[in-house]
């Protein structure tokens, strides 16, 4: 199947500083990405599509300007935390599809567990 | 409103069968998706069901019902290794690129030897 690529696999950062988070889409393109959210024994609740040269689409509750969304290229989204707080560890976790395989499955990237201290 | 619901924990022995339940109220529909997550890692795809009935892949089997909003997944000859957390998950439109997955809490799966 395609395979996405997350990076890092873990973080821990400081109170007040920012993270940022890449995931690329290895053998395939993707004008779409999502980035998901996972809290410790919770689903994975969705955060924001990002679209490829496009501004990103944030769900509800989601602050924008908190969690910034760049996918620059075809292959690459980033999201970077901002100011990065202790109730922002989480477990981070990208997806993407590979349309032209006519794949009806997501595939994920490897996530992200983002610790700040 | 969208809603995705799923038993929170389930126990079975090595060699046995379980079958984990799944029903779902969401706007439209647009496939059901199974996934499997050990703790710590990302979801790995299991199956999809878009059409009612039985789809079977070695030993794990997914079952639908659009009209009764309803799937689960059937899994075989249980292994210490299928222990982890097994989601359900709806696309519930179009199918179009920039269509999220919208997930249950997930199952946590415990077998036991």
């Amino acid at each position: 199947g395609a395979v996405v690529s997350q990076h890092p696999s873990w973080v821990i950062c400081k109170s007040g500083t920012s993270v940022k988070i890449e995931c690329r889409s290895l053998d395939f393109q993707a004008t779409t990405m999502f980035w998901y959210r996972q809290f410790p024994k919770q689903s994975l609740m969705l955060m924001a599509t990002s679209n490829e040269g496009s501004k990103a689409t944030y769900e509800q509750g989601v602050e924008k300007d908190k969690f910034l969304i760049n996918h620059a290229s075809l292959t690459l989204s980033t999201l970077t935390v901002t100011s990065a707080h202790p109730e922002d560890s989480s477990f981070y976790i990208c997806s993407a599809r590979d349309l032209n395989r006519g794949d009806t499955e997501a595939f994920f990237g490897q996530g992200t567990r983002l610790t700040v201290v | 409103g969208q809603n995705i619901d799923q038993p929170t924990e389930m126990t079975a022995t090595e060699g046995a069968i379980v079958q984990i339940n799944c029903t779902y109220q969401t706007s439209g529909f647009n496939g059901l998706f199974w996934y499997q997550q050990h703790a710590g890692e990302a979801p790995t795809f299991l199956s999809y069901n878009v059409l009612d009935g039985l789809e079977e892949k070695g030993r794990f089997s997914s079952f639908l019902s659009r009209s009764k909003g309803y799937s689960y997944l059937l899994l075989k000859e249980l292994q210490m290794k299928d222990s982890a957390s097994y989601l359900c998950a709806v696309r519930d439109e179009e199918d179009q690129a920039g269509t999220a997955l919208i997930f249950g809490k997930g199952t946590t799966l415990s077998v036991s030897s």
